[in-house]
């Protein structure tokens, strides 16, 4: 079974700066998505950022991008310029890309971002 | 407006005492499914469905049971609730296959607490 770990519970930035959140994942599997999603004090789950697993180019949305090491199973995501808006909880997921199962998302634990201003 | 909806958002219940939390989407996904998260674990899934009549048990099913009469609808039922299902609960949906046509919606969450 697949899993996916953040090792840390909180982060703090400061205002403008940048900062990045750990993601590691296990997986046999050679076909698969990695996801970064935002949960704001709202609770609702928004998708920053997705990579799938053949491309090698590291997926960019805005002042978000990823750090994809595919054989270190690792999967890091950078704010750059760090806003207020951004302080939330983030949670890495994994998505198989076989057709069972293919819609399942493991979570990791989640580590959650403050911004200070 | 594409969305998946929940209902209800916070729910105070009693031990024991049978409940049903709604979800309902509006995209013709095939596909939905049952988060509920805790701190410290993260989302884990607890029953998914592929289509109408069609579910499954997901990662920790104990305690729920789900029905999918309705392509649009599929409802989580807790028949005997505990205090160990205080949660916070997300219904998902999607399409089935590959492609960024794929993405999972998310319900707005259910705060239930069990007393």
């Amino acid at each position: 079974a697949q899993t996916v770990t953040q090792s840390q519970p909180e982060m703090s930035v400061q205002e403008a700066e940048t900062v990045t959140l750990s993601c590691t994942y296990d997986t046999s599997e050679s076909d698969y998505y990695l996801f970064w999603y935002k949960q704001p004090p709202s609770r609702q789950m928004i998708l920053v950022i997705r990579q799938e697993a053949y491309k090698q180019q590291n997926a960019t949305e805005n002042r978000f991008s990823v750090n994809f090491q595919k054989a270190a199973k690792s999967f890091s995501l950078k704010i750059s310029d760090s806003q207020l808006g951004d302080a939330a909880m983030y949670f890495c997921a994994y998505r198989s890309g076989f057709s069972q199962g293919a819609q399942k998302l493991v979570f990791g634990q989640g580590t959650r971002l403050t911004i200070n201003p | 407006e594409a969305q998946v909806t929940q209902n209800p958002r916070y729910l105070i219940t009693v031990t024991g005492k049978k409940l049903t939390v709604t979800c309902s989407q509006n995209m013709n996904h095939e596909y939905m499914s049952w988060y509920r998260q805790d701190p410290g674990l993260g989302l884990r899934q607890i029953y998914y469905s592929m289509n109408v009549e069609v579910t499954d048990k997901g990662d920790v099913p104990e305690g729920y049971k789900v029905s999918r009469k309705e392509k649009r609808n599929f409802p989580l039922i807790l028949e005997s609730p505990s205090p160990n299902q205080t949660s916070l609960y997300f219904c998902a949906s999607s399409l089935m296959g590959r492609g960024r046509d794929t993405e999972a919606f998310f319900g707005q969450g259910t705060r239930l607490t069990v007393v």
